[in-house]
């Protein structure tokens, strides 16, 4: 089946810590995104790729990183410098004009 | 520039009742809109999209047109059912960017 996954589906992260998460397609999308989502809002957009070994900063990436090496693999790293980073991630990818979503990581901070 | 506008949530609905959530827009050229789904905890899915003007997409009874001349996209289905309750959102997809509207909550009462 193909599709995009997204692990793992809880993250704890304690002060001052750096935590990644893992965003894998099988769509043979060239184009991939993350967005970020708090309770109860619309989301916003942290970084973007349209192609492998390049990336760009959406609206909100101070305090995250991303890297981009394989075609399959956009993973995420929320780093110690984002003071608020409780949230619901979620990971994209698409064709020309069709996004497909993962099914979200909640990240916590203990 | 490129924006989309949703009607605010929730809406509240009785089971078999008529649903509209509206979707208006602003954006140069010929962009491509589409409505998402998002269940409680879950990743957005693609729910239907219009490619042009005057297209009609459709999918598990829901309907949405693509009116240039009115801007909007609005979100319609004839009898809703409790399993439809959910976070609706309207995008736009204009020279390879997606633009999000906030998102409507529908709950539907049994």
């Amino acid at each position: 089946d193909g599709g995009i996954t997204q692990s793992p589906k809880y993250l704890f992260r304690k002060e001052g810590q750096n935590v990644t998460l893992s965003c894998e397609q099988n769509l043979n999308h060239d184009a991939m995104y993350w967005y970020r989502q708090d309770p109860g809002q619309g989301l916003r957009l942290i970084y973007y790729s349209q192609i492998v070994n390049d990336f760009q900063k959406g609206d909100i990436a101070e305090g995250y990183s991303v890297s981009r090496e394989k075609k399959e693999s956009f993973p995420l790293t929320v780093t110690s410098a984002q003071k608020n980073p409780t949230a619901f991630y979620l990971c994209a990818s698409s064709t020309r004009e069709t996004q497909y979503f993962g099914p979200g990581t909640r990240l916590l901070v203990l | 520039g490129n924006s989309v506008t949703q009607m605010e949530g929730p809406v509240t609905l009785s089971e078999e009742a008529f649903l509209t959530i509206n979707c208006t827009y602003t954006a140069t050229g010929y962009p491509s809109l589409f409505w998402y789904v998002q269940y409680p905890g879950e990743g957005l899915q693609l729910l239907l999209k219009a490619t042009k003007a005057d297209d009609k997409g459709s999918n598990k009874g829901f309907e949405a047109t693509y009116r240039k001349e009115t801007t909007s996209f609005h979100l319609e289905k004839g009898s809703v059912q409790v399993s439809d309750s959910a976070v609706y959102f309207c995008v736009l997809y204009n020279f390879n960017k997606f633009y999000f509207g906030s998102g409507t909550k529908l709950n539907v009462k049994p």
